[in-house]
């Protein structure tokens, strides 16, 4: 079974220019997360989709950052315009949709997407 | 979501058993331990979890207080490869709130 993949890997921008990420999560899985982690700080939540609906919104920072699931399979986070700030690691996981039964859920990740903002 | 306390970083030898402790005293009835790693350049991985009897996998053990108010993960032979960052999570049983909420986590280092 193929894992998360997220691309690109690592990305090089320039501050106010504009980065689109990527995210396949594991085909069947139904919940969508996207995490970033920004330097010395701890991971934190962006947001949650369930198929191509948002579930939970609360993470994103402001409205630079747009996130997509048409069709609920892939994912895109755009970040318009980038800044000194956002550079990052952006993370992707997926994981079944199990009704109530969330608390056992187990979360797969990506290996991340790193962006450098210059 | 409870909180969850980890001591910053621990050490061990190749080969020896490592016991990372995880407090969290106010954790719900509803709320499941869940422990993930964090490998260099990597992202998080899945390694346990558990809701209130001890649970093994091929990966670690997981041992829960009876009070539930912390838990202990059990790697039984440290390997270089286990040199990560070990994050202690509670994730509440419920249809709202799935994500994860991770903390400093523990980094573990291990000596050859």
């Amino acid at each position: 079974e193929a894992g998360v993949t997220q691309f690109p890997s690592h990305s090089v921008i320039e501050k106010g220019q504009t980065v689109t990420l990527r995210c396949d999560p594991i085909s069947g899985h139904d919940n969508l997360y996207w995490y970033r982690r920004v330097m010395g700080k701890e991971i934190k939540f962006l947001l949650h989709f369930v198929k191509e609906s948002k579930q939970d919104e609360s993470g994103m920072p402001n409205n630079r950052f747009l996130a997509e699931r048409t069709g609920g399979t892939y994912s895109t986070l755009k970040v318009q315009p980038a800044e000194l700030e956002d550079s990052g690691v952006y993370f992707c996981a997926s994981t079944p949709l199990r009704g109530s039964r969330s608390g056992a859920n187990v979360l797969t990740f990506g290996a991340g997407s790193r962006l450098t903002v210059l | 979501d409870a909180k969850t306390t980890q001591p910053n970083s621990m050490e061990s030898n190749e080969e020896e058993p490592v016991h990372l402790p995880c407090n969290h005293s106010t954790i719900s009835g509803t709320d499941y331990i869940h422990w993930y790693r964090q490998l260099p350049s990597q992202g998080p991985e899945y390694v346990i979890h558990g809701l209130t009897s001890n649970v093994n996998n091929r990966m670690a053990s997981l041992a829960i207080a009876e009070d539930r108010k912390s838990s202990t993960l059990i790697l039984h032979r440290a390997t270089l490869r286990d040199a990560a960052v070990y994050y202690c999570i509670l994730r509440r049983d419920n249809n709202a709130g799935n994500m994860l909420t991770f903390g400093g986590g523990t980094r573990l280092m291990v000596k050859p």
